[in-house]
């Protein structure tokens, strides 16, 4: 299976609002509502940030929110600081019993 | 506090075998599903494998499957990576991570610090 399709890359300022998209199939992002978020900071481990696609675990701020609607998912983040400078990835629950993840998405605080 | 330390990777020649370990503290182990996942150098997550809390169902990416084997010893609080036939394009940072009672659901939190695989002669 295919990595499900996020931007390769976006950008905002400090206290602006950005949006990463996860793009999937009716197989995976829009066929169950187990899609995750994770923030990877450079050589540290992932971090989960959102799960179940919209759920926040305890201790992660609530400028994180995530969404869903029919194959794509989304990941927001308001308020930009420029500790959320970091990879994020996209995951999801697949009708074939497997997870995938999403290529990854650099965001820039500028 | 939760925590999860890989060890067992390092070097290994093409067609060789590894065996990966995650050790689990302070949490019920048996209670929870386990995750690996990999990182190649400069690239994104690939999720491997995933094992029911009981051991009694697992769970293979087709990338692997067939050549790695997930396993758990509950009495250990351990969890394990068989790699065999191992190609350069496993050369990878390998990550143990807890997942919920389902492994499909509530995400991967926390993960474990990482342990690179290298696949070279």
């Amino acid at each position: 299976q295919s990595a499900l399709t996020q931007p390769a890359s976006v950008s905002g300022s400090p206290g602006q609002s950005i949006t990463i998209s996860c793009t999937g199939t009716s197989s995976d992002v829009g066929g169950f509502n187990y899609v995750s978020w994770y923030q990877q900071h450079p050589g540290k481990a992932p971090k989960l940030m959102i799960y179940d696609v919209s759920n926040r675990p305890s201790g992660v701020s609530n400028r994180f929110s995530g969404s869903k609607s029919g194959n794509t998912a989304s990941l927001t983040i308001s308020g930009l600081q420029a500790e959320d400078e970091a990879d994020y990835y996209c995951s999801s629950y697949t009708s074939s019993s497997t997870l995938l993840f999403g290529g990854g998405t650099k965001l820039t605080v500028l | 506090e939760v925590q999860l330390l890989e060890s067992g990777g390092g070097l290994v020649q093409p067609g060789g075998s590894l065996r990966l370990s995650c050790a689990a503290s302070a949490f019920t182990f048996s209670n929870y599903a386990m995750t690996w996942v990999r990182q190649a150098p400069g690239k994104g997550l690939e999720w491997l494998s995933a094992i029911s809390g009981s051991g009694g169902a697992t769970y293979y990416a087709d990338s692997v499957k067939g050549r790695f084997t997930i396993s758990r010893d509950n009495s250990k609080n351990t969890l394990f990576l068989q790699m065999h036939s191992l190609r350069a394009e496993d050369t990878a940072v390998y990550y143990c991570a807890k997942s919920g009672v389902w492994f499909g659901e509530s995400g991967f939190d926390p993960w474990g610090q990482g342990t690179l695989v290298t696949v070279s002669s």
